[in-house]
């Protein structure tokens, strides 16, 4: 069956980085696109950007852009999500989630990485 | 950017009972419209895309309808599992989330 299974809670200072990690399986990994999207304690869902783990094409969201970089190991059919200069607004859970429809459609996801970003 | 609002932000609704979310975009988004179940300490589920289209496994009693602006979520026959919050996703324009409607016990 379909899973992706996420790297476990980080705790970071602000200004460093954190890369959270997304390992997928139960499906062929380089047929479609992998998301990130996070949830501020409180707070809407928000879409921070994409990979296509086959050809490794990114998008990211104006918000995050030049913050955030999202990359792919094909042969660990992993996803990985980079973020860095945290600052506490930061904090959130941070999930991965796969589209196989190439219009946004999450139909599955990772149980979620806790990021804190705390001095 | 287009803003998704929620009504009502809690529903308070007895098992058994239906229940009826709405959604609302800033603009048109066609029917470019999903729906996501969240329980706590849990991912989100796709229930419904394309504004009326179940995703795999998900039941009967879930059904979706509208188009442009004005979008429900109706949950024929609440089942204990289906107290949890339920969010509005545009992927029209961009993409942006809905704050949530929280499904309650009554």
């Amino acid at each position: 069956q379909v899973q992706f299974v996420q790297s476990g809670a980080e705790v970071n200072k602000p200004g460093a980085s954190v890369k959270v990690s997304c390992k997928a399986s139960g499906y062929t990994f380089t047929r479609y696109t992998i998301h990130w999207v996070r949830q501020a304690p409180g707070q809407r869902l928000e879409w921070m950007g994409w990979i296509h783990a086959g050809n490794g094409a990114t998008e990211y969201s104006q918000k995050f852009q030049g913050r955030v970089t999202i990359t792919r190991d094909t042969f660990a059919s992993t996803a990985y999500m980079e973020l860095s200069r945290l600052r506490s607004e930061d904090t959130a859970m941070y999930y991965c989630a796969r589209d196989t429809s190439g219009y946004f459609v999450f139909d599955y996801w990772g149980q979620g990485t806790l990021v804190t970003v705390s001095s | 950017e287009i803003v998704m609002t929620q009504s009502p932000a809690t529903l308070s609704v007895s098992p058994g009972e239906r229940a009826t979310l709405s959604c609302r975009a800033s603009q048109s988004v066609g029917s470019n419209l999903a729906w996501y179940q969240q329980k706590p300490g849990q991912a989100p589920r796709l229930l419904i895309y394309g504004a009326s289209t179940r995703a795999t496994g998900i039941p009967a009693r879930f059904s979706g309808s509208g188009s442009g602006t004005e979008f429900t979520l109706t949950i024929s026959s609440l089942l204990s599992e289906d107290f949890a919050v339920y969010y509005c996703h545009q992927y029209h324009s961009g993409t942006t989330f809905g704050p949530g409607t929280k499904v309650d016990i009554k």
